[in-house]
């Protein structure tokens, strides 16, 4: 199984809304990434989980908060946002072990978030 | 952080012609990956090559790597619509992580 599982693919919300996206991989990897992606521009690098520990946070508002509950799950709580943070969230995994870090990085399809 | 620079922005190819896009960075690297997204879709792994590699073929893929000038190119053979993507390079350094380029915008034209 080499899949990146995320949901809902689709979500529209408020600015006073509160909603949560989620990741699941069954690969065994053990890091685990969001991506924030606006049209026609690259990836951009939000969290990055490391064995269930938040490693980097690239200075991202507070109105997005990361969790891992576990080694398979991630999810990016969604609060208060603005019409620019109207984007393609992308969730990523990675084996990452301590030896050959290699790095492939396996996508989910990403959920398109449109925030009103 | 490492991140490639993607050379062309844009490349428009008939269909069954081959497509070559540059990737150049500026520090070692382990690895560098390359990554395909088709419009709104996630990005899928291509190939990976290390840094005592040279060439590495994957199917209608070649990717080579040139150290000593931080460059590598992508080739595409006997291109195809399906083709039709953007394309991204990953230079890959230790446990650094993993910023993407602007990426070459790939159109095959029927």
């Amino acid at each position: 199984d080499t899949e990146v599982t995320q949901t809902p693919k689709h979500l529209v919300m408020g600015m006073t809304n509160k909603k949560s996206l989620k990741c699941e991989q069954h690969m065994g990897h053990r890091a685990m990434y969001w991506y924030k992606q606006k049209a026609k521009k690259p990836p951009e690098l939000m969290f990055v989980y490391s064995y269930e520990k938040l490693s980097i946070n690239e200075s991202v508002p507070s109105r997005f908060s990361p969790e891992c509950p576990n080694s398979s799950l991630l999810n990016l709580h969604l609060h208060a946002l603005q019409p620019e943070d109207s984007a393609l969230y992308l969730c990523a995994s990675s084996q990452d072990s301590e030896r050959g870090r290699t790095g492939e990085l396996f996508f989910g399809e990403g959920s398109r978030l449109t925030v009103l | 952080s490492q991140q490639g620079e993607e050379d062309p922005q844009a490349l428009s190819i008939q269909e069954g012609e081959n497509a070559t896009m540059n990737c150049s960075y500026k520090t070692s690297i382990n690895n560098l990956q390359w990554y395909r997204q088709n419009s709104g879709r996630g990005l899928v792994h291509l190939i990976l090559i290390r840094s005592n590699e040279r060439e590495k073929h994957s199917g209608r893929l070649r990717v080579t790597l040139d150290t000593s000038k931080k460059s590598s190119s992508l080739l595409i053979t006997a291109s195809r619509a399906a083709d039709t993507a953007s394309y991204f390079c990953a230079p890959r350094r230790g446990a650094q992580k993993l910023v993407f380029g602007q990426g070459t915008r790939l159109t095959i034209n029927p």
